[in-house]
């Protein structure tokens, strides 16, 4: 299998612009996450999904957040418009559904908001 | 509401020395997981060793051993004979059920510097 996969890696975008990250999570894997990571605030759940059903995004940060996942092979988080305070590394992350067993994690993206 | 702490910001260790990373997690579930994740300089994470809540033994990966004492809630993972390698940051993670789910939290991290 090739892991969680995310795109693009990297992001750089003005103020204001919507910005799209894509996540694929491992098949047959259940749940996926979206994470940030940022030095002051370290990792951040912000949503995750069960079955393609978002069961908690109490982590999304504010209205400007949004995720999807149209299909079990495919997830998007979207912030529109974006901030500079944005700026952080996004983790995608799937697992099987028990409490069990370990997040496998994608390579991240690294986005900047200028 | 569930919480993870790991104290220690930064640690050193002398190469092939042993080293524990502190943890402790508070829930009121009583089922749920506990997870070691490594992230070095290039930023992916890494699984290194799970624990269940249940588990009557502690968890062993390896060089990684978890130091699991469920009535203190804490977690610590043990690494033995450190490597230059093994310099990293290290995420203490919980997983438990959540409304509709699984839910899983991390820690602030700890740094491990191992010194040659």
């Amino acid at each position: 299998d090739a892991g969680v996969i995310q795109s693009p890696r990297h992001e750089v975008t003005e103020m204001g612009q919507e910005v799209t990250l894509r996540c694929k999570p491992i098949s047959g894997h259940d749940y996926l996450f979206w994470y940030r990571q940022t030095m002051m605030r370290g990792l951040e759940l912000l949503i995750y999904f069960n079955n393609n059903v978002p069961i908690d995004d109490s982590g999304m940060p504010e209205d400007r957040f949004s995720a999807k996942m149209p299909n079990a092979s495919f997830s998007t988080l979207k912030i529109q418009p974006s901030e500079p305070r944005d700026s952080a590394v996004y983790f995608c992350a799937s697992s099987f559904p028990r409490e069990s067993y370990e997040q496998y994690f994608g390579p991240g993206t690294r986005l900047t908001v200028t | 509401a569930q919480k993870i702490t790991q104290t220690q910001p930064g640690m050193f260790v002398q190469e092939k020395e042993a080293v524990t990373l502190d943890c402790t997690y508070d829930t009121s579930d009583p089922s749920y997981g506990l997870f070691w994740y490594k992230q070095p300089s290039s930023g992916e994470m890494i699984f290194l060793i799970y624990q269940g809540s249940y588990d009557q033994q502690n968890a062993t990966e390896g060089r990684y051993s978890l130091n699991f004492q469920k009535a203190r809630k804490s977690a610590n993972l043990v690494i033995s004979a450190s490597q230059l390698g093994d310099s990293a940051m290290y995420f203490c993670a919980m997983r438990e059920r959540n409304t509709g789910g699984f839910k899983t939290i991390f820690g602030a991290g700890t740094r491990l510097f191992v010194k040659a």
